[in-house]
């Protein structure tokens, strides 16, 4: 059975601290491996990173995936209060999408 | 354009009862999904559809039936709703798995009483 564990379950920081997030899985046949994040409502899509494309990086969010390890972090850098949100891993084996059960970031002023 | 749309957005339940989330895409996906989400648990796969005409079961099935009525429509039906069904509910649909992003509908809360 494919599992996804994400870790911390839930922390707090303050605006400006560094953030890493984790994800490791166990999926037969591993295809990519996607990060959302979710705040009030339906989640939005952050990276996608596969064999291909181990390292992403937009704005203040980076994220690397580790093959071998079995892993991936998502970095968030000087951290604001609009970051606050549920930060979700997903591992895709085939069309199937199986999630993490996600990692609770606050963020305070 | 207005992506997944999901019906209903929120939908009160006796125990036995049955229902019908409906699910609905106009960006030409192939691929369908149906998700719950619970605290603590993140999003788990119930049903999806890799394209029209298939449909295969996810982490959590039971207590679930899916139609994937055409291209753009996937339904979630609950024969017999329990209290452990209390959920929300998430439709998403993905059109290129290259790209790997999922679209997601704005949720249906649904409560078993």
């Amino acid at each position: 059975e494919d599992k996804v564990v994400q870790s911390p379950l839930s922390l707090v920081v303050h605006e400006g601290d560094t953030v890493t997030l984790n994800c490791s899985y166990e999926v037969t046949n591993f295809r990519s491996l996607l990060w959302y994040k979710q705040e009030k409502k339906a989640p939005t899509f952050l990276f996608m990173l596969t064999s291909s494309g181990i390292e992403k990086k937009s704005g203040r969010l980076s994220s690397i995936l580790d093959k071998k390890e079995l892993s991936s972090i998502l970095n968030i850098t000087a951290t604001q209060t609009g970051d606050s949100a549920i930060y979700l891993c997903a591992v895709e084996p085939d069309y199937k999408l199986s999630f993490g059960a996600g990692t609770t970031v606050t963020v305070r002023a | 354009n207005a992506g997944v749309t999901q019906t209903p957005k929120f939908q009160v339940l006796k125990t036995g009862q049955s229902m019908t989330l409906q699910c609905a895409q106009d960006m030409n996906h192939n691929s369908m999904y149906w998700y719950r989400q619970d605290p603590g648990m993140g999003l788990r796969l119930i049903y999806y559809s890799a394209s029209e005409g298939t449909t295969d079961k996810g982490e959590v099935p039971n207590g679930y039936n899916v139609s994937r009525l055409n291209k753009r429509e996937f339904s979630l039906r609950l024969e017999s709703a329990a209290p452990s069904q209390t959920s929300v509910y998430f439709c998403a649909s993905r059109g290129d798995r290259r790209t790997g992003e999922l679209f997601f509908g704005e949720g249906s809360r649904l409560t078993v009483l």
